[in-house]
C-alpha cells in the first residue's frame, strides 16, 4: 500500500498570504489528522476529519481551517499568514472509525512552510 | 489538559549499549500510547502501539511498557546501532486526539 502523501513538500510564502496544503491518506483510511510541528511548541494537534466531517479541533485560531473530500483526501488552509506559522505541517491517517477506536496513526513526510 | 513529558531531552550512547527512554503523562484516561521515531526533516514513523489494556509491546530490539496508573511508559532499545539515531516521540491518545511529548534526541556513536 502506498503511504500517506503530502503536497507540496516545501513552500515559501510572505506574511498576509494564504496557503493550502494537501494530504492523501493511505487507501481505505477515512480518518485524517493534521499537526503543526515547531521547535518551540513541538507537535500540536490542529484538527481531525472523518468521512468529510471535522470531528475534533485543537487550540488554533480560525485562520487555520481544513476540509475532507469524499475520497478521504484532505486539505488544510491557513489564511493571513504570520511569521509564527512557519512550521512543518504533518498529516496522519488511520482506520479509526469511532471516537473510542484505538488505532495506529501513519504519518506523511510533511510540508515545510516558511513565512517571510 | 493532557501533558506529556519525555526525559531525557537528549541522549548519547556508544554503539551496542542498551538504553531506556522515558515518557510520562498527566491524565491516565487514555486509549493507547504510541512511540514514534522522527529522522531530521522527515515525518514520523510508528514504532509501537500499546493499548490501554496492555502492559507492553515488543518489536525486534524494541520493547515498550505502559503503566497507566502511574502515567508512565518506557521504550527499551537493545543493542543500539548508529541507525537508531533519531528523535523518539511518545504520544497518548485521549478522546479527541494525540498528545505528543517533547521528544528525546538519541545519538548512537559508532
Amino acid at each position: 500500500k502506498a503511504g500517506v502523501t503530502q503536497t507540496p513538500r516545501y513552500l515559501i510564502k510572505t506574511r498576509g498570504q494564504q496557503v493550502t496544503l494537501s494530504c492523501s491518506p493511505i487507501s481505505g483510511h477515512r480518518s485524517v489528522s493534521w499537526y503543526q510541528q515547531t521547535p518551540g511548541q513541538g507537535l500540536q494537534f490542529l484538527f481531525e476529519y472523518f468521512s468529510e466531517t471535522q470531528r475534533n479541533k485543537g487550540n488554533f485560531p480560525g485562520r487555520f481551517s481544513g476540509r475532507q473530500f469524499s475520497n478521504s483526501r484532505s486539505e488544510m488552509n491557513v489564511s493571513t499568514l504570520e511569521l509564527g506559522d512557519s512550521a512543518l505541517y504533518l498529516c496522519a491517517s488511520s482506520s479509526r472509525r469511532g471516537q473510542g477506536q484505538t488505532d495506529t496513526q501513519y504519518f506523511g513526510p510533511g510540508t515545510r512552510l516558511t513565512v517571510l | 489538559k493532557q501533558e506529556v513529558t519525555q526525559i531525557p531531552a537528549a541522549l548519547s550512547v556508544p554503539e551496542g549499549e542498551n538504553l531506556v527512554l522515558n515518557c510520562s503523562f498527566t491524565d491516565s484516561a487514555i486509549y493507547n500510547l504510541q512511540w514514534f521515531r522522527q529522522d531530521p526533516g522527515k515525518g514520523l514513523t510508528s514504532l509501537l502501539l500499546i493499548q490501554s489494556s496492555q502492559r507492553e509491546q515488543t518489536s525486534g530490539r524494541l520493547n515498550a511498557s505502559l503503566d497507566k496508573s502511574s502515567g508512565r511508559s518506557t521504550l527499551y532499545i537493545a543493542a543500539s546501532q548508529p541507525g537508531d539515531s533519531a528523535t523518539y516521540l511518545c504520544a497518548v491518545r485521549g478522546l479527541g486526539n494525540l498528545f505528543f511529548g517533547t521528544g528525546t534526541r538519541l545519538t548512537v556513536i559508532p
